[in-house]
């Protein structure tokens, strides 16, 4: 079993849908989350970190569950422009910043 | 641009040569971690660095992998013996501490013929 599983897509969805990813990871350990974004044949970046709390940047919300050890981002009125993978990712342990990445979502936005 | 830059940008080899890779860190960025991704996957950690000290090594990295970081500064990656199994995108990423923001390289492309 991967430590950090994701439903690797592809979603199709037209301009202005809203769509939700959602992963699991194994490690009750970890203690950061994060979605990354990576476009076709480039590096990963981060697009934003995950709190218990919950947070909001523009038209993207993630949300963290500790209890079930899952991690969502919801991204709201779709973009052509947020066709890319997105990479759900913990922290293997504390202290070595060392990041556990799932397998990856897919997103295509079509006119 | 994150300022993490990596050299060469496109590998390919036959199997059996030894390759070596280059990563360039953001100046000033302490921790410098290598990462391995395969078409389809998300990148798998290898190993990591407190500015020269290894401190961490995936039982990915096989005794044909070694990687130094000499001064604190810059780091590279070698592989001995090139093996197909070895094609990847090898990212080299940096961050000012083990807490910090990891900002990756565009990643080295290996094919092994």
């Amino acid at each position: 079993r991967k430590e950090v599983e994701q439903d690797p897509g592809p979603f199709n969805v037209p301009e202005g849908a809203t769509v939700a990813f959602n992963c699991t990871y194994s490690n009750s350990a970890s203690q950061s989350f994060f979605w990354y974004r990576q476009d076709c044949r480039k590096e990963p970046k981060l697009l934003m970190s995950v709190y218990s709390s919950g947070n909001e940047d523009g038209r993207f919300t993630a949300q963290l569950n500790r209890a079930s050890q899952y991690i969502s981002l919801l991204i709201r009125d779709s973009k052509l422009s947020d066709s890319a993978t997105y990479l759900c990712v913990c922290d293997g342990s504390s202290n070595t910043g060392k990041l556990i990445f799932g397998q990856g979502t897919t997103l295509q936005v079509k006119p | 641009d994150t300022g993490v830059s990596q050299d060469p940008r496109h590998k390919i080899t036959k199997r059996g040569q030894n390759v070596t890779f280059r990563c360039d860190p953001i100046s000033e960025h302490n921790r410098l971690y290598w990462y391995r991704q395969t078409l389809g996957q998300g990148p798998e950690f290898l190993t990591y660095f407190q500015n020269e000290a290894q401190l961490e090594k995936s039982r990915l990295l096989s005794d044909r992998f070694s990687a130094e970081r000499p001064k604190g500064s810059f780091s590279t990656l070698e592989i001995q013996r090139t093996e197909q199994g070895d094609s990847a995108m090898y990212l080299c990423a940096s961050s000012r501490g083990g807490a910090d923001t990891q900002y990756f390289g565009p990643g080295t492309r290996l094919t092994v013929l």
